[in-house]
């Protein structure tokens, strides 16, 4: 079935570095591409989103870009700070319904970010 | 607003047990999907609920089902419980009217399964 491919699964960086998490998603028509985080305990919560009609997308520290020829779309942290640290999700609107257009958010797997202080 | 709530928080059922869990969205939000949240496999998309029709569904088996009142609050419920349901059940739920294209799923604060 159609899916969302997430990588890597952790990744630790220094405080200040930048960190970069890619996902690659296999349903050409998926219009919607969002990334939630989600600290320890907590529930996720969207930090940055994107459609498919643009190519990228900022918001202070954080950035969104898209490639849909590839099928993939990527999320950018700059000056990353210890409290970043959390599990990163993307997710895509996936079709479910067959001719009926119907679209499901589908998610990939997480990326547990770790930032060093 | 209120955000998403679901009751209850926390669970302890045996196997072979059924279990139901409750979601109330946003106010205005009628769509409401459910995810399946483990430490191996993410989150997995259960199914999606709109105007008291599931609209769409994930690749899990008959014992999990679900439906949605006319105030929008839905219940999902799982039968002949195995030890593989232990996981952190999360509703979500957002305004999308037409299921073709999506806004922003607020997530509640999931209700954690555990099957002894």
């Amino acid at each position: 079935g159609e899916n969302v491919e997430q990588h890597p699964s952790t990744l630790s960086v220094q405080e200040g570095d930048s960190a970069v998490i890619k996902c690659t998603y296999s349903d050409s028509a998926s219009n919607y591409f969002p990334w939630y985080k989600q600290e320890l305990g907590k529930r996720p919560q969207l930090i940055i989103d994107i459609r498919s009609n643009v190519g990228e997308k900022k918001d202070q520290r954080i950035a969104v870009t898209l490639n849909k020829t590839a099928k993939h779309f990527s999320l950018h942290i700059t000056e990353t700070q210890p409290e970043d640290s959390a599990v990163y999700f993307c997710a895509a609107s996936i079709g479910v319904g067959g001719l009926t257009g119907r679209r499901a958010l589908t998610f990939g797997s997480g990326t547990r970010l770790q930032v060093q202080p | 607003k209120a955000g998403v709530t679901q009751t209850p928080r926390y669970l302890i059922k045996t196997r072979g047990q059924q279990v139901t869990l409750s979601c109330s969205p946003i106010s205005g939000h009628r769509s409401v999907s459910w995810y399946q949240q483990t430490p191996g496999q993410g989150l997995q998309f259960l199914f999606e609920y709109f105007s008291e029709t599931q609209r769409n569904k994930g690749n899990f088996p008959g014992r999990f089902s679900g439906r949605q009142f006319s105030n929008s609050r839905s219940e999902m419920n799982v039968s002949t419980l195995e030890l593989g349901d232990s996981a952190l059940y999360l509703c979500a739920s957002n305004m999308s009217p037409s299921g073709t294209s999506y806004n922003e799923q607020f997530f509640g604060p999931g209700t954690r399964l555990t099957v002894l």
